[in-house]
């Protein structure tokens, strides 16, 4: 079956620290790789995405690269802001009978940034 | 523009209760998702519709879990006789089609049976 294990939290920075939140998967077939957000008090919201190997999905300062020979696509960002502090989850999607559509997601991770 | 909504955002009710659980998506997406989310935990596909169309009902966990979509925008999730276990975050999401199309979520719906 299809799963994704990301690091667990909380994971508490100081602002303008390096950020880096782990996630591998495995997958039935060729998936495609997401990170979600969910600020609080919100709904999730897609961060970036990736579809294959060696692409990079970036958005607001964070990257994340899809890594077919680690199964992984660990979430990075330089420096972050008190505002990224939210719930980040890695989600991956398989095609089947033609449609991507059903998202596997990890358990998420908290991130409080500090000023 | 509006984005998904739900209502009731949260819900509680007795054991052994009906529910009933509203999304209205985006205008015009033709896809709509339920998942649940325990607490702690990720969420968990449900079911998937295509405009009226169920095409997938093998996340629902239990006979007493059933989803609509009569007309092919709002969509209810009903769960019956309630049990302890059904307490969860239900989110709806919805995409203009059915491909890889980045997928929209609402607030969510928390329902706590007691």
């Amino acid at each position: 079956g299809n799963s994704v294990t990301q690091m667990e939290g909380p994971v508490t920075l100081s602002e303008e620290a390096f950020l880096t939140i782990n996630c591998t998967y495995t997958a039935t077939g060729y998936p495609s790789l997401f990170w979600y957000v969910q600020y609080p008090g919100e709904g999730l919201q897609l961060l970036l995405k990736a579809t294959k190997a060696d692409d990079k999905g970036s958005n607001k300062g964070f990257e994340a690269t899809y890594r077919k020979e680690t199964t992984s696509f660990h979430l990075e960002k330089g420096s972050v802001q008190v505002s990224d502090s939210a719930v980040y989850f890695c989600a991956l999607s398989v095609s089947s009978g033609g449609s991507n559509y059903k998202l596997t997601f990890g358990k998420g991770t908290l991130l409080t940034v500090n000023p | 523009g509006a984005g998904v909504s739900q209502s009731p955002r949260y819900k509680v009710a007795k054991r052994g209760q009906d529910v009933a659980l509203r999304c209205d998506p985006i205008s015009g997406h033709v896809s709509l998702f339920w998942y649940q989310q325990a607490l702690g935990q990720g969420p968990e596909f449900l079911t998937y519709f295509q405009n009226e169309a169920q095409l997938d009902k093998s996340g629902l966990p239990s006979d007493r879990f059933f989803a609509e979509r009569p007309e092919g925008s709002v969509s209810t999730l009903k769960i019956q006789r309630t049990q302890q276990e059904d307490s969860a975050v239900y989110l709806c999401a919805s995409s203009f089609s059915s491909s890889t199309d980045t997928q929209y979520f609402g607030p969510g719906t928390r329902l706590t049976v007691l």
